[in-house]
């Protein structure tokens, strides 16, 4: 099956700095990646839609500005979270859809971001 | 607005006996509806994917039905064994654009020894 390849797994940072975080699709091409956020025993939330070439949609009550996407290849989106704080804590975990008829979702491994 | 609501929250049962967990959304004009499975600190695993014009799917030990006109999924897991404690989320594909996903809260379960 494909695969999402996501790093870092787990970033500690203090507050007021910047975290970027990489997914990667290995084996196949996506013009569309997606970026979820999950609390703490909650379900995923989309934050935003990214797409290669162009700029990225982002969902309702989701901060342009503090949470950067780039989408600058087929293989490779980037989230960047500028000046982070101790609320912006949180599994953050790509998605990109599979190549051919297949409709499937297939997701990184998510990272961990703990602001100090 | 679709939503979906996972029953029961948190399931704990011995291991050998099987699992029934249910998903409800509110939409029904969905095009299809996917489980995952997430175990802690990771990502999620596509389990079974079933499209909007079928009824059920199955992958060895696991089915899920779909109930589409009551805005029900049930996902059965025959025979449980401990590896098969993990968090289980059902995510429901709507509208005529993208792949946006909209999940419901998870089921915890617990298979024990």
């Amino acid at each position: 099956g494909a695969v999402v390849s996501q790093h870092p797994s787990r970033v500690i940072c203090k507050s007021g700095t910047s975290v970027k975080i990489e997914c990667r699709s290995l084996d196949f091409q996506a013009t569309t990646m997606f970026w979820y956020r999950q609390f703490p025993k909650q379900s995923l939330m989309l934050m935003a839609t990214s797409n290669e070439g162009s700029k990225a949609t982002y969902e309702q009550g989701v901060e342009k500005d503090k949470f950067l996407i780039n989408h600058a290849s087929l293989t490779l989106s980037t989230l960047t979270v500028t000046s982070a704080h101790p609320e912006d804590s949180s599994f953050y975990i790509c998605s990109a859809p599979g190549s051919g008829a297949s409709e499937k979702l297939f997701f990184g491994s998510g990272t961990q971001l703990s602001v100090l | 607005k679709q939503e979906v609501t996972q029953i029961p929250a948190a399931l704990s049962v011995p291991e050998g006996e099987n699992l029934v967990l249910n998903c409800s959304f509110t939409d029904s004009a969905i095009y299809n509806l996917q489980w995952f499975r997430q175990d802690p600190g990771k990502g999620l695993t596509s389990l079974l994917l079933i499209q909007s014009s079928q009824r059920e799917q199955t992958s060895g030990r696991l089915n899920a039905s779909l109930d589409k006109s009551s805005g029900r999924s049930t996902l059965y897991i025959a025979a449980s064994q401990p590896g098969d404690s993990a968090t289980y989320l059902c995510a429901v594909r709507t509208g005529s654009a993208g792949n946006k996903l909209t999940f419901g809260g998870g089921t915890r379960v617990l298979v024990k020894p």
